[in-house]
């Protein structure tokens, strides 16, 4: 089947650490996508890359590092100087960027103790 | 960005038809309109999107105001599992540069009674 694969689901970190989210799709998609969500609230985009070894800032980058080494794979790298981390974070993926669907995978939750 | 704003809550009952409205009063001419839909704790689905004339597929109906500034979602008969967080968002060309950025706001909470 194709789709977005999101591992963990739950994901526990203590204060202070580096922890590195995964995102991979098998629908031959160019542009992927990096969302965060808090309670109540819509998403935010964190990171996107259009194109393999290329990838920009959205809203809310500070805190946060990713790599784009292969089509199928976008990994997002929450770091010690994200101040807030606990989150449900999304990542999507779609044919090319511009005004396309965009296919989301079913999240990654991160607690922060 | 072109903001949408949209009402914080509806309630609707199975099988019946469901209207959920969305004002973007600041739209630009290259704006798309693109709903999504989210429920508890899964990643959002998108549902439809449009540009100037309404729009139909599986899921839903997309109307769109002649003036572009609202448009409505159209869910012909509403089930159970249409219950969700709905998002009406536009998709901004800023400078001749587009990569599909989604600005969510805080959507519409659709309630669905059995």
């Amino acid at each position: 089947d194709g789709g977005i694969t999101q591992s963990p689901k739950y994901l526990f970190r203590k204060e202070g650490q580096n922890v590195t989210l995964s995102c991979e799709q098998n629908l031959n998609h160019d542009a992927m996508y990096w969302y965060r969500q808090d309670p109540g609230q819509g998403l935010r985009l964190i990171y996107y890359s259009q194109i393999v070894n290329d990838f920009q800032k959205g809203d809310i980058a500070e805190g946060y590092s990713v790599s784009r080494e292969k089509k199928e794979s976008f990994p997002l790298t929450v770091t010690s100087a994200q101040k807030n981390p606990t989150a449900f974070y999304l990542c999507a993926s779609s044919p090319t960027s511009g005004n396309n669907e965009q296919f989301f995978g079913p999240g990654t939750r991160l607690t922060v103790l | 960005d072109a903001k949408t704003t949209q009402p914080n809550s509806m309630e609707s009952n199975e099988e019946e038809p469901v209207h959920l409205p969305c004002n973007h009063s600041t739209i630009s001419g290259t704006d798309y309109i693109h709903w999504y839909r989210q429920l508890p704790s899964q990643g959002p689905e998108y549902v439809i999107h449009g540009l100037t004339s309404n729009v139909n597929n599986r899921m839903a109906s997309l109307a769109i105001a002649e003036d572009r500034k609202s448009s409505t979602l159209i869910l012909h008969r509403a089930t159970l599992r249409d219950a969700a967080v709905y998002y009406c968002i536009l998709t901004t060309n800023a400078g001749g540069t587009s990569y599909g950025k989604l600005t969510f706001g805080q959507g519409t909470i659709l309630t669905v009674h059995p």
